[in-house]
């Protein structure tokens, strides 16, 4: 089966511009997570959806950042306008509320973004 | 307070010798569950284990288990046998059922480094 897909894999983009992340999660999975890693802040939870429905999304760190999930199989987080500070490894993970396992959650590769 | 604490930012082993990775948590839900993740330099997430609160035993998988000690809130992760490709970050996690739901807050993250 397909993991949890992410495109781009990099992306460098310079300030201002709008950067647009792309993911698919693995198929059947009803939840999908966005993330964000730096060496300062760790891994950050920015967003989350259960069955397309944003349902926490009090880790996005401004109006800048937006997610979207139109379908159960794709989901997008834009960035408007990026900025330095943005610069990061950006993770979709998903995850699966069937079975009698604990969800957990399933990473995508993985986005580096470079705003210079 | 954290929720997840590692301890050790850091640790050196010898190829095939046993390795046993920290991680106590905080919460006062009833049920939740705990994972660990591993991060190789390649920057993928990696689901290694998950051990939920009411398992009455230890979570194994293959070389890794959970050393699980609920009345001490410890979750160590073990890796016996120790290889190279073992040199990773590794992170432990926790969900709380009812707390947070679907969401998993991880810790710092501990830098393993298998010494041939």
């Amino acid at each position: 089966d397909a993991g949890v897909i992410q495109s781009p894999r990099h992306e460098v983009t310079e300030m201002g511009q709008e950067v647009t992340l792309r993911c698919k999660p693995i198929s059947g999975h009803d939840y999908l997570f966005w993330y964000r890693q730096t060496m300062m802040r760790g891994l950050e939870l920015l967003i989350y959806f259960n069955n397309n429905v944003p349902i926490d999304d009090s880790g996005m760190p401004e109006d800048r950042f937006s997610a979207k999930m139109p379908n159960a199989s794709f989901s997008t987080l834009k960035i408007q306008p990026s900025e330095p500070r943005d610069s990061a490894v950006y993770f979709c993970a998903s995850s699966s509320s069937e079975g009698s396992g604990g969800y957990e959650q399933y990473f995508g590769p993985g986005t580096r973004l470079t705003v210079t | 307070a954290q929720k997840i604490t590692q301890t050790q930012p850091g640790m050196f082993v010898q190829e095939k010798e046993a390795v046993t990775l920290d991680c106590t948590y905080d919460t006062s839900d009833p049920s939740y569950g705990l994972f660990w993740y591993k991060q190789p330099s390649s920057g993928e997430m990696i689901f290694l284990i998950y051990q939920g609160s009411y398992d009455q035993q230890n979570a194994t998988e293959g070389r890794y288990s959970l050393n699980f000690q609920k009345a001490r809130k410890s979750a160590n992760l073990v890796i016996s046998a120790s290889q190279l490709g073992d040199s990773a970050m590794y992170f432990c996690a926790m969900r709380e059922v009812y707390s947070s739901a679907s969401k998993i807050i991880f810790g710092s993250g501990t830098r393993l480094s298998i010494r041939p």
